[in-house]
């Protein structure tokens, strides 16, 4: 079947520039994640949505990072004024949540440059 | 809170020969504990998971992890390594606390395969 899937495979952007990132989760999962891979922060959690419950924004780095899912689906990570620092391949997961035992699945990922 | 210390950043190992990955655990209380694998260019893909149901707990493609809660540790191990098995591996925790499910990545080890 289908998994996760992330648009655009890469994106190069100016600094300063704003950015979206889209995340497509498995169909009927309820919880989507989004992460961040860095070289000097390696992998970390950024935000997490579950049904239509608050999304946890505990791990955004600064207010430039905002990120909606819509219809309890599809997800956009934003980025605005874009700084060299973000640079780092966003990857996004989805789960069924059903707690301790589940297995998150993780998109391609989405590789930003910022120049 | 949890999180997890990979003890070595590389190890290299030859084709047919044992693997044995690193990885200490802190936690509050009884973890959800993973290992992921990042082949190069390609996404995260689940290794196994521990989950307190057995503390030998049998991954994909040989590999197997060991929970021990006296020394803190979730080794990965596998009998004999392929050339295919080089990748880096991430130790994982999982965040079970209240509203807060996302997953805690160790700093990854790399897995070198000599012929």
């Amino acid at each position: 079947g289908a998994g996760v899937s992330q648009s655009p495979s890469n994106k190069v952007t100016e600094k300063g520039k704003d950015v979206e990132l889209r995340c497509d989760p498995i169909s009927g999962h309820t919880a989507l994640y989004w992460y961040r891979q860095s070289l000097g922060q390696g992998l970390e959690f950024l935000i997490y949505f579950q049904g239509n419950s608050a999304p946890d924004k505990s791990g955004l780095p600064s207010d430039r990072f905002s990120a909606e899912r819509t219809g309890g689906s599809v997800s956009t990570l934003t980025i605005q004024r874009t700084q060299q620092e973000d640079s780092a391949v966003y990857l996004c997961a989805s789960s069924s949540d059903r707690g301790a035992t589940d297995t998150q699945y993780f998109g391609p990922g989405t590789r930003l440059t910022v120049l | 809170a949890q999180s997890v210390t990979q003890l070595d950043s590389h190890v290299s190992v030859s084709e047919g020969t044992p693997v044995l990955l690193r990885c200490n655990y802190s936690s509050s209380y009884s973890p959800s504990l993973f290992w992921y694998v990042q082949h190069p260019n390609k996404g995260l893909q689940l290794l196994l998971k521990y989950t307190s149901a057995a503390t030998l707990v049998k991954g994909i493609n040989g590999f197997e992890a060991e929970f021990k809660k006296s020394e803190t540790s979730f080794h990965l191990t596998k009998p004999s390594a392929h050339m295919s098995d080089a990748a880096e591996y991430f130790c994982v925790v999982w965040r079970g606390d209240t509203g807060r499910r996302a997953l805690t990545f160790g700093s990854g080890t790399r897995l070198q395969v000599q012929p």
